[in-house]
């Protein structure tokens, strides 16, 4: 069965430092990874994908994730964090043809 | 704006009632997807449709049920709503099914009283 851990329901950082939110996942067969962000009063965003082509993937608004099969892990992160970052962000694997699973989101907080 | 569109926006009941929502897909999109979304269950999975057909099951409940209709608009319906039933329901679609991205609606805020 395919799952998703978020490590970190709430991480804060300051405004200017790295921003890293974790992924781990488990699949019997390779998955497709997302992520993706949800401001507040509003619907999910895809910020990115990983689909087997490169494992460094990038996304919109600056942030990337890189896929680590030996680890299982889709971990995201932006070098420098801005105001605007805030959001609450869920990762999700789907395996060809199933339903997605998502994480339970990781709220972040940019500390001015 | 992502294209796939849903109504209400609010919709206030009381327990013991009956509702329906409504989800229009983007242009193009075959999947069809409900969510639940509270702050003590998180994004729960419901159910997802395929071109009408219902392709995959998550976490609803039996008084809860959807159907994606010929022109692909989908309608989740909650009947015997109770006080835990409070949530945002979101709307997703993609292409095709499982692999490709999904593309959420603005959601749906049901409050039971």
């Amino acid at each position: 069965a395919q799952s998703v851990t978020q490590l970190g329901s709430h991480v804060s950082v300051s405004e200017g430092a790295l921003v890293l939110l974790r992924c781990n996942y488990s699949s019997s067969v390779p998955p497709y990874l997302f992520w993706y962000v949800q401001y507040p009063n509003q619907g999910l965003q895809l910020l990115l994908k990983y689909t087997s082509a490169a494992t460094l993937v990038k996304g919109i608004n600056g942030f990337e994730a890189e896929f680590k099969k030996s680890e299982t892990s889709f971990h995201l992160t932006k070098p420098s964090a801005h105001m605007s970052d805030a959001a609450e962000y869920f990762c999700a694997v789907s395996v060809a043809g199933n339903q997605f699973y998502f994480g339970t989101g990781t709220s972040l907080t940019v500390i001015p | 704006d992502s294209g796939v569109t849903q109504t209400p926006k609010h919709l206030i009941t009381a327990t013991g009632q009956r509702v329906t929502l409504r989800c229009s897909p983007r242009s193009g999109d075959l999947s069809v997807y409900w969510y639940q979304q509270s702050l003590d269950q998180g994004l729960q999975f419901l159910i997802q449709y395929y071109n009408g057909e219902e392709r995959a099951k998550g976490n609803i409940l039996e008084r809860f049920s959807a159907q994606q209709f010929p022109d692909l608009h989908s309608e989740l319906n909650l009947s015997s709503l109770e006080l835990g039933d409070s949530a945002l329901y979101f709307c997703a679609s993609s292409v095709n099914p499982g692999y490709d991205e999904q593309f959420f609606g603005p959601g749906t805020r049901l409050t039971v009283l």
